[in-house]
This record gives structure tokens, C-alpha cells and sequence, in this order.
């Protein structure tokens, strides 16, 4: 079935290091990808999408770009802020009723 | 995109008794998800509530558990019942197409003690 695999933390990085958060994904078809961002004690929220291959979503700083032949989604940021400490969830949809989440990172940017 | 208020926010409850938990959207909504987030992990779907009709479980997760109301298309509940320490977990509602992408409420978190 579909699946997402996504690269372990806790990730500690400096303000302005660059971020790289890799996910990977099993999928019998062509997914929609997505990242969501969970700041402390919230809920999800949407962060970047893509919805084919070759496509880059971008949001906030954050890009992330579709690529098929590595079945690859990884998220990249240049300069990280301090305000962008929280987990990171990818995920995949190919179905009306199927979002399949990776087990998250989570990312803690010091001062 | 949809708006979700969600509450409870959080509450910490005996074990066997019940939880139940709603969902309210500003917007008339086809689908609402409900998730559980165990501490420390990824999300897992629990039940898919479509109104006007029974709401579809996931493997490992059963109506008389997690009985689930869906009365019309702005509002959802979800009850969590005889409950154990097991049950502790965030659980949150969200709407949206799969392929387009979900809003999520803000989360119940939830201590059972």
C-alpha cells in the first residue's frame, strides 16, 4: 500500500542554517504530496503542496519539489528562524479518501 | 479554506468513562476526518464521517469504541468510550480533498487516568 518514510529527528539546527527534512514515498500511482507543519499544542497545518511530478510547492521560505524518479518530496528552507521550530509531517493522497502521514520531524532552531 | 473549531481542547478523564469530542466547520463540508496522534507519532485515521450515512472505520478501530455522529454538513462528533489510559492521545478532525490538501481543528488533547 501507500506509504511515506520520512527522515528521523529531532533536527537542531542555528538561526539561518539551511534545512533539509527528507521524505520518500511508496505509491502504486501519482500522489498528490504535501507538507504540514505542527507548531506546539496545535493542530496540523498545510504548508506546501505539489500534485505532479516535476512541480515545486512553496510557502513561507519552505520548497519542496515532486520528484518522480526518485519518489522523493524532501523540504528545504535557506534560512531558518527560531519561529519555525515544530514538526513536520509529509504526506501523500492518490485516493478520495486516503492521507497517508509520515512519522514527522521534529525541528528545533536555537537563538 | 475551512475554518475548524474543535473542543475540547484538553481534558483528562477516568478510566471507563467517556470522552466526546466536536467538530464544528464554517463551511458546509462532503467529508470530516477524525485522527489520532499517540505522543510522540505520526497520525493515524480513525474513522471517515460523510453525512447522512455511517461513518467508515479503519482497520483496528470500531464503531462501539469510537462512535461517531455526523448530523449535518458543518458538525461531527467523535466519542471515545470505556476508556483506559491506552486511549491518552491528541485527536483531531480535519476537512478538505485528499488531493488537495486538509484543514485540521486544533486538537483534543486527551489524559486518561
Amino acid at each position: 500500500g501507500n506509504s511515506v518514510t520520512q527522515m528521523e529527528g529531532p533536527v537542531t539546527l542555528s538561526e539561518e542554517a539551511f534545512l533539509t527534512i527528507n521524505c520518500t514515498y511508496t505509491a502504486t500511482g501519482y500522489p498528490s504530496l504535501f507538507w504540514y507543519v505542527q507548531y506546539p499544542g496545535e493542530g496540523l497545518q498545510l504548508l506546501l503542496k505539489a500534485t505532479k511530478a516535476d512541480d515545486k510547492g512553496s510557502n513561507k521560505g519552505f520548497e519542496a519539489t515532486y520528484r518522480k524518479e526518485t519518489t522523493s518530496f524532501h523540504l528545504e528552507k535557506g534560512s531558518v528562524q527560531v519561529s519555525d521550530s515544530a514538526v513536520y509531517f509529509c504526506a501523500l493522497s492518490e485516493s478520495n479518501n486516503d492521507m497517508r502521514f509520515g512519522a514527522g520531524t521534529r525541528l528545533t532552531v536555537k537563538p | 479554506s475551512a475554518v475548524i473549531s474543535q473542543k475540547p481542547s484538553r481534558d483528562i478523564c477516568q478510566r471507563g468513562t467517556s470522552l466526546t469530542i466536536q467538530c464544528q466547520v464554517d463551511s458546509q463540508v462532503t467529508m470530516m476526518f477524525w485522527y489520532r496522534q499517540q505522543p510522540g507519532q505520526s497520525l493515524t485515521l480513525i474513522a471517515t464521517a460523510n453525512q447522512g450515512s455511517e461513518a467508515t472505520y479503519e482497520s483496528g478501530f470500531v464503531i462501539d469504541k469510537f462512535p461517531i455522529s455526523r448530523p449535518n454538513l458543518t458538525f461531527s462528533t467523535l466519542t471515545v468510550s470505556n476508556m483506559s489510559p491506552e486511549d491518552s492521545s491528541i485527536y483531531l478532525c480535519s476537512v478538505g480533498e485528499p488531493r488537495v490538501g486538509y484543514t485540521f481543528g486544533s486538537g483534543t488533547r486527551l489524559t486518561v487516568v
